[in-house]
């Protein structure tokens, strides 16, 4: 069975500090892909990223950046100089290749307060 | 192009009520699914279908029926509502399953009472 575990429930931070949201994930398979999803306030899902297991570059979009370590089983998410727009709850998620009645397999969300 | 769209936006039941939670998208997906979303639960899937005719169980399937008569729509039906039933449901739709992002319809917040 497949896991996500996002160990830090709420985060609050003050505007322009960098944060990390970490992200452990489960899994047997060995072609899976694991995503993170953002929902600010007015609760809609609005996808950031997806990586496959086989390709553990980290990435970088702006003020955002992605840490990928098969060895740890770890998929952690950094904003730099954070934004009070960036208040939401975060979302790691993990597929396996068929998908099927596991379907996403989500973590149980972050909190992420940016206080002004 | 308006993605994934939800009907009602929200919804007060009382016990033993059902409903038919409306999901459409326009994007000729062929994947398409239901999640629900209780307080510090993450995301849960309900059903999905890989296609027009077939359905599957996600992981909490109990108390809610799926359809997909068509490419484009995936109703929920709740067919005796229970509280237990209370939370935000989102519909979401992709190309596939596994490696495709899922686009993610606005929610609904049912309540039964």
């Amino acid at each position: 069975a497949q896991k996500v575990t996002q160990a830090q429930t709420e985060i609050s931070v003050v505007e322009k500090e960098d944060v990390t949201l970490d992200c452990v994930y489960e899994t047997r398979d060995t072609t899976y892909y694991l995503f993170w999803y953002k929902q600010p306030p007015s609760g809609e899902l609005v996808f950031l990223i997806r990586r496959n297991s086989f390709d553990e570059q980290n990435e970088i979009s702006g003020r955002y950046s992605w840490n990928f370590q098969k060895s740890t089983s770890s998929f952690n998410f950094t904003i730099t100089a954070s934004q009070v727009v960036d208040s939401a709850v975060y979302f790691c998620a993990l597929t396996d290749s068929g998908g099927g009645a596991d379907g996403l397999t989500f973590g149980k969300g972050t909190h992420l307060i940016i206080q002004p | 192009n308006a993605g994934v769209t939800q009907t009602p936006k929200f919804q007060v039941l009382k016990t033993g009520q059902s409903m038919t939670l409306q999901c459409a998208q326009d994007m000729n997906h062929e994947y398409m699914s239901w999640y629900r979303q209780d307080p510090g639960m993450g995301l849960r899937l309900i059903h999905y279908s890989v296609g027009a005719g077939i359905t599957d169980q996600g992981e909490v399937p109990n108390g809610y029926n799926v359809s997909r008569s068509t490419t484009e729509d995936f109703p929920l039906r709740l067919l005796s509502a229970a509280p237990s039933q209370t939370s935000v449901y989102f519909c979401a739709s992709s190309w596939g399953q596994g490696a495709y992002e899922q686009y993610f319809g606005p929610g609904t917040r049912l309540t039964v009472t």
